[in-house]
């Protein structure tokens, strides 16, 4: 089966400080990785996807097949990042993502 | 900024009534979607739509549910006879293609009283 797990419900850090959310996912074949984020009172929004390998709002994320892990990196955090961050797969010849349950990151000032 | 915009922002219904969930995707967008979140739990599947049909659906998207794209703009999302445990925002989204990004709308609240 399918799925993805995020295990921090919830990870605070002070501005400046490296942030790295925690994603894991089960997929036999090649999945498709995906980050989103949630700011307050915002919708759904992507942030970065792995056949990207882009960096967006200074975050990366590098899929480790070996680990199937697909951990959301920033060596900076700021405090404009406290959101939301959604993991998500999408499993081959499907349109479906597939989420995990989210972490809420908090930046202090 | 295009973008996909649901009504109404929060239903209250009763037990057994029908509710329908409205969803304006983007306009030159194919792929339609629409997923829930109970609360304090993830966001799941509920179906995906193009071409006017249902083009995969969950184990969630059972006989009470129905989607239909009545006209050129809207989505709807139907519950035919609703459950207390039907109460979840309730996300639609839309997308050029299969392996593009999905743009999600701000949700409805559903709740079932």
């Amino acid at each position: 089966a399918q799925r993805v797990t995020q295990p921090e419900k919830l990870l605070s850090v002070f501005k400046g400080a490296p942030v790295e959310l925690k994603c894991n996912y089960s997929y036999s074949g090649s999945p498709e990785l995906f980050w989103y984020v949630q700011y307050s009172r915002q919708r759904l929004q992507l942030l970065l996807r792995h056949i990207s390998r882009e960096s967006i709002k200074g975050f990366t994320a590098d899929l480790n097949k070996g680990e199937t892990s697909f951990h959301l990196k920033k060596p900076f955090a700021q405090e404009e990042d406290s959101a939301m961050y959604y993991c998500a797969l999408k499993a081959i010849n499907t349109d479906k993502l597939i989420f995990g349950t989210g972490t809420r990151l908090q930046v202090f000032p | 900024e295009p973008e996909v915009t649901q009504t109404p922002s929060h239903q209250v219904t009763q037990m057994g009534q029908e509710v329908i969930l409205r969803c304006v995707p983007i306009s030159n967008h194919l792929y339609f979607y629409w997923y829930r979140q109970i609360l304090g739990q993830k966001v799941e599947f509920l179906v995906s739509f193009y071409n006017n049909e249902i083009s995969e659906k969950s184990e969630i998207f059972d006989d009470q549910f129905s989607v239909e794209r009545p006209d050129g703009s809207n989505f709807t999302l139907k519950i035919r006879s609703t459950k207390l445990e039907d109460s979840a925002m309730y996300f639609c989204a839309s997308s050029t293609g299969v392996n593009t990004e999905a743009f999600f709308g701000q949700g409805t609240r559903l709740t079932v009283v």
